[in-house]
């Protein structure tokens, strides 16, 4: 594997499930991210992780959870979702993260997952 | 505020013609970074190049470059001898300082490339 993975590619939920979303890294980097993207919106950064710690979290609601064992692995937990909520998921990583890269620290995205809550 | 403006939602291109998608960007931190993003309908968000403020050249990539005009604060990219291949949503971010770099987006171009 390279690059960034995600699975699942592709999840249908009920308000009432709980469920995970897995992204893994392969490229040595110290930050993760994850995203949103909604139709017809900007992609909205819901929370980074450098070198295993949360740095930012922008005023995501509880109900999703994230989670970071190591730098190489991120996830994100999900429970009693909105329909809102239905979007797809872009987990990234960047060699430094927000808190020592600067301005040239890209950030290389997974393929995502695609959440529909029903 | 910081901003990212792509002016253009969507655009048909002629395959092997050029194609100019436009950005500009709003900030006044003096050090900043621009990127552009490809994705395609698969969703996955494809790294295409980099342009950071203190750069004196036009960055290029391959068939990318990056049309760096600071004093217009735009950074329009440029896609030579367009492909099949290259149609996707394309995305303009930007990282500043004062945001611990997390990126500012667009909200995208939609580009078509016609057989």
């Amino acid at each position: 594997e390279t690059g960034v993975t995600q699975t699942p590619r592709h999840l249908v939920m009920g308000m009432t499930n709980k469920k995970s979303l897995k992204c893994e890294q392969h490229l040595g980097h110290n930050a993760m991210y994850w995203y949103k993207q909604s139709a017809k919106k900007p992609l909205e950064l819901m929370f980074v992780y450098s070198l295993e710690e949360r740095v930012e979290n922008n005023s995501v609601p509880s109900r999703f959870s994230p989670e970071c064992p190591n730098s190489s692995h991120l996830f994100l937990h999900l429970h009693t979702l909105q329909p809102e909520d239905s979007a797809l998921y872009l987990c990234a990583s960047s060699q430094d993260g927000i808190l020592t890269g600067g301005g040239t620290d890209t950030q290389y995205f997974g393929p995502g997952t695609r959440l529909t809550v029903l | 505020a910081q901003k990212i403006t792509q002016t253009q939602p969507g655009m048909f291109v002629q395959e092997k013609e050029a194609v100019t998608l436009d950005c500009t960007y709003d900030t006044s931190d003096p050090s900043y970074g621009l990127f552009w993003y490809k994705q395609p309908s698969s969703g996955e968000m494809i790294f295409l190049i980099y342009q950071g403020s203190y750069d004196q050249q036009n960055a290029t990539e391959g068939r990318y470059s990056l049309n760096f005009q600071k004093a217009r604060k735009s950074a329009n990219l440029v896609i030579s001898a367009s492909q099949l291949g290259d149609s996707a949503m394309y995305f303009c971010a930007m990282s500043y300082m004062d945001s611990n770099y997390q990126l500012i987006w667009g909200a995208g171009t939609k580009l078509i490339i016609k057989p």
